[in-house]
């Protein structure tokens, strides 16, 4: 069973508007979540990670992490087509040593 | 800053070869990854090393074989390419291990024939 669920698989944004991608655990015993960003044709960069309950913002992006409902969301704001990519949520479980495990993934498009 | 070389890039080989995926990195992090990337399918995990001649089987690692030669490098083998097999193979380190930022390579793309 997938532990970390990501939607939606695929948006489509306009330049300037707002993208929100969300990533869902099915197991309570969450300890971290990251979010990375990948281009075409790159491996994975970190956008950002967040530990604690709440928001975390960094310039455009901001993360928001609900333990209760075991959920954590990703917003661009001011969206722009350099941010056209493949973005994948990332948790790690206690118990999991160093084994962190990645969401499927959601294709973001945003169009000029 | 720091940086991960993957070799070879690109990686063309046979049915039933043996074929071997090259990563170093000069951060100095103990701990290293391999992935496999697949359409639609996410990053799935298939070894890592949290130390020097330490390996640990991840959720992928039936058909691999993997080496933490020294602290910079881990290498990846595929035991028997399987026909018409096409993924992305990514290698990543982290500092110590379970909470940290993971840094990746730009990955070994496999077509095999």
């Amino acid at each position: 069973q997938q532990k970390v669920q990501q939607s939606p698989e695929s948006l489509s944004v306009p330049e300037g508007g707002m993208a929100s991608l969300n990533c869902t655990s099915s197991d309570r015993n969450f300890q971290y979540f990251w979010w990375y960003r990948q281009h075409s044709g790159e491996g994975p960069k970190a956008l950002m990670s967040i530990f604690s309950d709440g928001d975390k913002k960094e310039g455009r992006f901001t993360a928001h992490l609900n333990k209760a409902s075991l959920h954590v969301s990703l917003h661009i704001r001011d969206s722009q087509p350099s941010d056209s990519a493949l973005y994948f949520c990332a948790a790690r479980f206690s118990g999991g040593n160093y084994k962190p495990t990645f969401g499927k993934g959601t294709s973001l498009v945003v169009h000029p | 800053g720091g940086i991960i070389t993957q070799t070879p890039k690109f990686l063309i080989g046979q049915e039933g070869q043996k074929l071997t995926l090259k990563c170093q990195q000069n951060f100095n992090h103990d701990t290293m990854y391999w992935y496999r990337q697949d359409s639609g399918k996410g990053l799935r995990l298939i070894y890592y090393s949290i130390t020097e001649n330490d390996l640990q089987k991840g959720d992928l690692s039936e058909g691999y074989d993997a080496s933490r030669e020294k602290k910079s490098s881990f290498s990846l083998t595929v035991t028997s390419a399987q026909k018409n097999e096409m993924a992305v193979f990514l290698c990543a380190s982290s500092p110590r291990g379970g909470e940290d930022t993971q840094y990746f390579g730009p990955g070994t793309r496999l077509l095999v024939l």
